[in-house]
């Protein structure tokens, strides 16, 4: 069985500082891993996803995230935030023989104040 | 590329009723799609996944008779809510992807559609 934990409901930063949003994942088959955002009322976005090359993963919005197979951790971090950045933001596991479906954590949403 | 449409983005319906959601890839062919539903404040939970051409898979605890799901082709999935009530006003979103079985291949999601029950 897969899970994902997020630790954090919700984080706040100040414009400009460092974006750091945690996520746990525990899974029996080596893991696919995907941060998405979400903005109110609308889908998700993919910012980036670990499929077993690199460990450190950049995506886009200057997002990126490192997996770390000893700490059971793909955290997603951004050296400066902007206001743009204010949404929901979900980590995901997929892997094994899912059929591709991915198993989301509760959610963490990102404030940024000016 | 990879764009996925929903319809509508926004419906209310009276109790009793069906409403019908359409998922569309616009530029790929997405032979599995799976639906989602998101209440406010939570995470996204699988409601089910559909592979073209086949049955639709249904996550344990979601009633399959009550929301119906067709894969008829490999650009278009829809969802029936039947007999609407209140308590399945949500937020439902789809996503698609691509390639069949590959666990390592992203899901591209649709706007979603806010469904309101009256």
């Amino acid at each position: 069985a897969q899970s994902v934990t997020q630790l954090g409901s919700h984080v706040s930063v100040s414009e400009g500082a460092l974006v750091l949003l945690r996520c746990n994942y525990s899974s029996s088959v080596p893991p696919y891993l995907f941060w998405y955002v979400q903005y109110p009322n609308q889908g998700l976005q993919l910012l980036l996803k670990y499929t077993s090359a690199a460990t450190l993963v950049k995506g886009i919005n200057g997002f990126e995230a490192e997996f770390k197979k000893s700490e059971t951790s793909f955290h997603l971090t951004k050296p400066s935030a902007h206001m743009s950045d204010a949404a929901e933001y979900f980590c995901a596991v997929s892997g094994g023989n899912q059929g591709g479906k991915l198993i989301f954590g509760q959610g963490t949403e990102l404030s940024v104040k000016p | 590329g990879a764009v996925v449409s929903q319809h509508p983005s926004r419906v209310i319906c009276k109790s009793g009723t069906s409403v019908k959601i359409e998922c569309r890839s616009l530029d790929f062919q997405a032979t599995t799609m799976f639906w989602y539903r998101q209440f406010p404040k939570q995470s996204l939970m699988l409601m089910a996944t559909s592979n073209e051409g086949s049955k639709a898979t249904y996550e344990q605890g979601v009633e399959k008779d009550k929301f119906l799901i067709n894969h008829a082709s490999l650009t278009l999935s829809t969802l029936t809510v039947t007999s609407a009530h209140p308590e399945d006003s949500s937020f439902y979103i789809c996503s698609a992807s691509g390639l069949a079985g590959g666990p390592q291949h992203e899901q591209y999601f649709g706007p979603g559609t806010r469904l309101t029950v009256t």
